[in-house]
């Protein structure tokens, strides 16, 4: 079942600039995602949603953007914090339930 | 700021065993979630749960998984008899509203261990 992908296993990034982590989806029924952070020892916590009627959606360093089309989504951090490193998780919502990806572990460099 | 608790964090139990994961969801919250993640592989649902029933399983949650709300505030996972493969972590969630754009709030997991 490989609804959700996210292509690149890790990333690293130089502290101040941009990351930019991607996600791809196969089931045009979704209608809603987000992204979750995951730090070693806790659970995923909730960072930002965006629905399926937009393209964009913004929170203070981080937004999501949404291209329906090519059934992908991307979450930019700008700047990018020692802080934010962690596996980042996209997760499409189902009914009842959330399809995750495999994860991507960012890794910001001081 | 509230949080869903998971008992306990690391659980080491020989095969064939019955295992209860407890978890105790943020106390206003209506829906409730078990995912788990085996080493390495991504995050998995297996049920979600409202108004004291399945809403929904994955074909993960067979005959040996059951779900239980106990009382006003445990939300427990029972393995009947544990297979190695069922080493992983198990996360509790839970949820205001079952609506897509209600997040889930997630435990930070029960380790389970099967010898």
């Amino acid at each position: 079942d490989q609804q959700v992908k996210q292509n690149s296993p890790s990333l690293s990034v130089q502290e101040g600039r941009i990351s930019i982590l991607n996600c791809d989806y196969t089931n045009s029924m979704f209608d809603y995602f987000l992204w979750y952070k995951k730090y070693p020892a806790e659970g995923p916590t909730f960072l930002i949603s965006i629905s399926s009627i937009k393209d964009k959606n913004e929170d203070g360093r981080f937004t999501v953007f949404l291209n329906k089309s090519a059934k992908h989504l991307s979450l930019h951090i700008v700047p990018s914090q020692p802080g934010d490193s962690a596996v980042y998780f996209c997760a499409a919502s189902g009914a009842y339930k959330y399809i995750f990806g495999t994860g991507t572990r960012l890794k910001v460099l001081a | 700021e509230p949080e869903v608790t998971q008992t306990p964090s690391h659980q080491v139990t020989q095969m064939g065993q019955e295992v209860i994961l407890r978890c105790v969801p943020i106390s206003n919250h209506l829906y409730f979630y078990w995912y788990r993640q085996i080493l390495g592989q991504k995050v998995e649902f297996l049920v979600s749960f409202y108004n004291n029933e399945i809403s929904e399983k994955s074909e993960i949650f067979d005959d040996q998984f059951s779900v239980e709300r106990p009382d006003g505030s445990n939300f427990t996972l029972k393995i009947r008899s544990t297979k190695l493969e069922d080493s992983a972590m198990y996360f509790c969630a839970s949820g205001q509203g079952g609506q897509p754009n209600q997040p889930q709030h997630f435990g930070d997991g029960t380790r389970l261990s099967i010898l």
